[in-house]
């Protein structure tokens, strides 16, 4: 079954921490996202890829770095945590170019802590 | 430019009463449009979306919206809210044509009152 996968799905970690948020679909698709989701519910673009060796920042400005190296598999990593990056983390894919409507099928998410 | 305004950040309904979540949108391009509903600890799973084709689009879970061009409305309702329908739900809008950005509100969180 084509589908997107997050791990860890739960992270609490100390600040300074190097962290990396794992996300991998199967889905067969070439375009992947990052957002960062607060406790007020909105959904903010961190991230993007429009396929292998495509990284573009997003909307909201991220100290997070992401990797693209092999289709199905779009890293994101924190060298340093802090505090301030308690947040949800979803990944999402999508089709790419005429076969895309817009639609986006998002992974469950990691919640990540930083005490 | 396109933007999304969802109306009513929390809305309360009880159960067997009628569901209407209200999203206007802007676009200077023909939309798509979208409602995803997200459930505690969860990601967004899609209900419906609006490709150009019929403008009343049925979705999961008994889930309607209707898009409306003159008023650039694409309101999501249900008939009878159950108590599974709590949860958060998000408009979206993306322009046609592929390369297109995908912007989404700010949600609404629904609560079903026993």
């Amino acid at each position: 079954e084509a589908d997107i996968y997050q791990t860890p799905r739960y992270l609490v970690i100390g600040t300074g921490k190097k962290i990396t948020l794992e996300c991998s679909q199967t889905m067969g698709h070439d375009k992947m996202y990052w957002y960062q989701q607060d406790p007020g519910m909105e959904l903010h673009l961190i991230h993007y890829s429009y396929g292998v060796n495509s990284t573009e920042k997003g909307d909201l400005s991220s100290e997070s770095t992401v990797s693209r190296i092999r289709t199905e598999h779009f890293p994101l990593t924190l060298e340093s945590a802090r505090p301030s990056h308690t947040s949800q983390y979803l990944c999402a894919s999508s089709e790419l170019g005429l076969a895309n409507t817009g639609e986006l099928f998002f992974g469950e998410g990691s919640r990540l802590t930083v005490l | 430019a396109q933007s999304v305004t969802q109306l009513g950040s929390h809305v309360s309904v009880s159960e067997g009463a009628l569901v209407l979540l209200r999203c206007n949108y802007s676009s200077s391009v023909p939309p798509y449009l979208f409602w995803y509903v997200q459930y505690p600890n969860q990601g967004l799973q899609l209900l419906l979306k609006y490709t150009s084709a019929a403008t009343l689009v049925k979705g999961i879970n008994g889930f309607e919206a209707e898009f409306k061009k003159s008023e650039t409305s694409f309101h999501l309702t249900k008939p009878s809210a159950h108590m599974s329908d709590a949860a958060e739900y998000f408009c979206a809008v993306s322009g046609s044509g592929g390369y297109q950005k995908v912007t989404f509100g700010t949600g609404t969180k629904l609560q079903v009152i026993p």
